[in-house]
């Protein structure tokens, strides 16, 4: 079965660092997203991404993050200076034929800012 | 208006015993109503889903019922096994095409005791 994969699958960062979260869609999908889970809590959106440029949101997702596909098979999730909030565990989805229903999520970078 | 409730928090079943899980919404645009189901250190994983022009949708043992007026649905797990032992959360979506972003409830803790 196809499957979102998704690189580190930890990762322990230095507050105020930069850090890149790397995600491989499944391949013939074309919609891409990012949400993030703080430990114990829900599941939250934070952006998606089609046709090479966001196409949705949330309050979440300001100047500190940036998406990119870089090439055609990684989609990338960047952190800017990294606070201790930004802890969570962060999951790349992609959606595309063949999903009826809805998407297929990774599972997870569990990002750790000390 | 955005939010989706879900209750109980955690729940503890018996093995063969049925699990209930409810949520409710406010929002009348959602069109879209999956569950997903997710194990520690693992994404979510879709199990079942239902849009609202049915009031029940069953898929072996799990079964959605919804209810349009109340702006409620719930998820019932029948003859629940250990193996069911995950986190559970509802969400909605507006539409169920690609590229729809999914508001997710805070989840359920199932414990299903052999």
């Amino acid at each position: 079965e196809p499957e979102v994969t998704q690189t580190p699958s930890h990762q322990v960062t230095q507050m105020g660092q930069e850090v890149i979260l790397r995600c491989v869609p499944i391949s013939n999908h074309l919609y891409f997203y990012w949400y993030r889970q703080i430990l114990g809590q829900k599941v939250e959106f934070l952006v998606s991404f089609y046709n090479n440029e966001i196409s949705e949101k949330s309050e979440i997702f300001d100047d500190q993050f940036s998406v990119e596909r870089p090439d055609g098979s990684n989609f990338t999730l960047k952190i800017r200076s990294t606070k201790l909030e930004d802890s969570a565990m962060y999951f790349c989805a992609s959606w595309g034929p063949g999903d009826n229903y809805g998407y297929t999520f990774g599972s997870g970078t569990r990002l750790t800012v000390v | 208006q955005q939010q989706v409730k879900q209750s109980p928090q955690s729940l503890i079943v018996q093995k063969g015993g049925i699990s209930i899980i409810n949520c409710a919404y406010e929002n009348t645009a959602f069109d879209y109503f999956p569950w997903y189901q997710q194990f520690p250190g693992k994404g979510p994983a879709l199990l079942i889903a239902i849009r609202p022009d049915v009031s029940e949708k069953k898929e072996g043992r799990f079964t959605i019922s919804f209810n349009k007026s109340a702006k409620q649905f719930s998820l019932h797990i029948m003859d629940s096994q250990p193996g069911d032992s995950a986190t559970y959360f509802c969400a909605a979506s507006i539409g169920d095409n690609y590229g729809q972003n999914f508001v997710f409830g805070p989840g359920t803790r199932l414990s299903v005791l052999p």
